[in-house]
C-alpha cells in the first residue's frame, strides 16, 4: 500500500523558517515525481512545488518562488520542503502528493494526510 | 483567487445527476488534455477521481465522468449517493509560471 506521511509542521513566527518532510513507502519512490500542495483553512487547493524523479527538475508557484526549496533523498524515500521567510499567508495544511509520472506535473495520487503550518506572531 | 473557476456549490437528490463546471483559459484547460478532478471529504486528503479529462483511476465508480469543451471542463456525477457529498476540485496543467492550477472548489450537497 502506498503511504505518504508528512511531518515538520507547527507554529512559526513571520520571517522564520521551517522544514517539512514526507516519508514515502509502498512504491518505487525514485521512479516518480513528487509535489507539495497546500490548503489554507477553508480555502481551495494550491500547488506549491514539484520535483522530478531524480531532483533534476524543480518548479515553484509564483507565490513561493525564491522562498521555498523542494528537495528529495531517494535513498531515504523522503521528500522535503524548506520554507524560508515565512508569511502569514503561508498558513495552510501542506500535503505531499505522488505524481503518476517521473517528470510531469499532471495529476497527483495519492496524497498524504498533511501537516499544518501556522505562521503567526 | 483561484486560476480555474468553479461554482461554489451544487446539489442534487439521491439518484439524480449533477454536473460541475470548471472554466479556465486557452493556457490551461483549453490548451491541454491534462485536466483532473479530486474529491475531498471533510477532514480528509483529496482523492483523484478523474484524470486526462475523462479517465477514471481503478476503483472509482463509473458514476463519475469527465469531459471538456474548449476552455471548460465538466465533472458529472450520476446516480447520486449520500457518500458523494464532498468538495470537488478541478485541476489543469498550465505550462506557464504556475505549472499546475486548481479551481476554487465546489461543495456538492446530496439533498
Amino acid at each position: 500500500e502506498v503511504q505518504l506521511v508528512e511531518s515538520g509542521g507547527g507554529l512559526v513566527q513571520p520571517g522564520r523558517s521551517l522544514r517539512l518532510s514526507c516519508a514515502a513507502s509502498g512504491f518505487n519512490f525514485d521512479d516518480f515525481a513528487m509535489h507539495w500542495v497546500r490548503q489554507a483553512p477553508g480555502k481551495a487547493l494550491e500547488w506549491v512545488s514539484g520535483i522530478s524523479w531524480n531532483g533534476g527538475i524543480t518548479d515553484y508557484a509564483d507565490s513561493v518562488k525564491g522562498r521555498f526549496t523542494i528537495s528529495r533523498d531517494n535513498a531515504k524515500n523522503s521528500l522535503y520542503l524548506q520554507m524560508n521567510s515565512l508569511r502569514t499567508e503561508d498558513t495552510a495544511l501542506y500535503y505531499c502528493a505522488k505524481d503518476w509520472y517521473s517528470s510531469s506535473w499532471y495529476w497527483f495520487d495519492p496524497w498524504g494526510q498533511g501537516t499544518l503550518v501556522t505562521v503567526s506572531s | 483567487q483561484s486560476a480555474l473557476t468553479q461554482p461554489p456549490s451544487a446539489s442534487g437528490s439521491p439518484g439524480q445527476s449533477v454536473t460541475i463546471s470548471c472554466t479556465g483559459t486557452s493556457s490551461d484547460v483549453g490548451g491541454y488534455n491534462y485536466v483532473s478532478w479530486y474529491q475531498q471529504h471533510p477532514g480528509k486528503a483529496p482523492k483523484l477521481i478523474i484524470y486526462e479529462v475523462s479517465k477514471r483511476p481503478s476503483g472509482v465508480p463509473d458514476r463519475f465522468s469527465g469531459s471538456k469543451s474548449g476552455n471548460t471542463a465538466s465533472l458529472t456525477v450520476s446516480g447520486l449517493q449520500a457518500e458523494d457529498e464532498a468538495d470537488y476540485y478541478c485541476s489543469s496543467y498550465a505550462g506557464g509560471n504556475n505549472l499546475v492550477v486548481f479551481g476554487g472548489g465546489t461543495k456538492l450537497t446530496v439533498l
